[in-house]
């Protein structure tokens, strides 16, 4: 079974520039979600979708952060305009659904904000 | 009073010792339970689903305890590869089961 892809893996921005990462989940998994780590602390919940519809973005600074699940498969996650804090790895998994499944993760995309 | 708290950490043990991690959860409607382990630089992985009997796997026993809202991850026999972050993972009890991550903590097992 292949994994939760994730790309680009390192990404160097300069504050106020914009970024995009991409997701695709383990083939069947109707449950993704994108988790912020900041180094030090555990992964924090910024969007979870259900297929293709969102069931909670309450952590998702919607100023400056986006995402979305066209077709109920892969996902894009945008940050414009970026900000120093935004410096952290931007995990992605994934879950049959929602429940007592087990997330999977992908490796992460390690982003720097300069 | 955040969601899921553990304990802070570092622990640093030695080849053989058996520790110990605790972790509480604010939400007395979450249903599902678990304990992720993180190595540096890596993605989450899953250790072992905690369940309401206690559960062990190898070295590694998990207990919950519903009326404190309290659970316990306890390694003996500690290996050098058994350092890495220890997350408490709980779910929301909400309709749609939001996923929630403790801050970890961080064991180092010495020589």
């Amino acid at each position: 079974e292949a994994g939760v892809a994730q790309s680009p893996r390192y990404k160097i921005i300069e504050k106020r520039q914009s970024v995009a990462f991409w997701c695709n989940p383990i083939s069947g998994h109707a449950t993704l979600y994108w988790y912020q780590q900041i180094l030090g602390q555990g992964p924090k919940l910024l969007i979870q979708f259900q297929n293709n519809g969102v069931v909670d973005d309450s952590q998702l600074p919607k100023d400056r952060f986006s995402a979305e699940r066209l077709k109920g498969v892969d996902s894009t996650l945008k940050i414009q305009p970026a900000k120093l804090e935004d410096s952290a790895v931007y995990l992605c998994a994934s879950s049959w659904s929602y429940g007592a499944n087990v997330l999977t993760f992908g490796a992460g995309s390690r982003l720097t904000v300069l | 009073r955040k969601e899921v708290e553990q304990d802070p950490g570092p622990f640093n043990v030695p080849e053989g010792a058996t520790v110990a991690f605790n972790c509480t959860y604010s939400n007395s409607a979450s249903q599902s339970f678990f304990w992720y382990r993180q190595d540096c630089r890596k993605e989450p992985k899953l250790l072992m689903s905690v369940y309401s009997s206690g559960n062990e796997d190898g070295r590694f026993t998990a207990q919950l305890n519903r009326a404190s809202q309290y659970i316990s991850l306890l390694i003996r026999d500690s290996k050098l590869s058994d350092s890495a972050t220890y997350l408490c993972v709980v779910n929301s009890g909400t309709s749609y089961d939001k996923v929630i991550f403790g801050p970890g903590t961080s064991l180092s097992v010495i020589p």
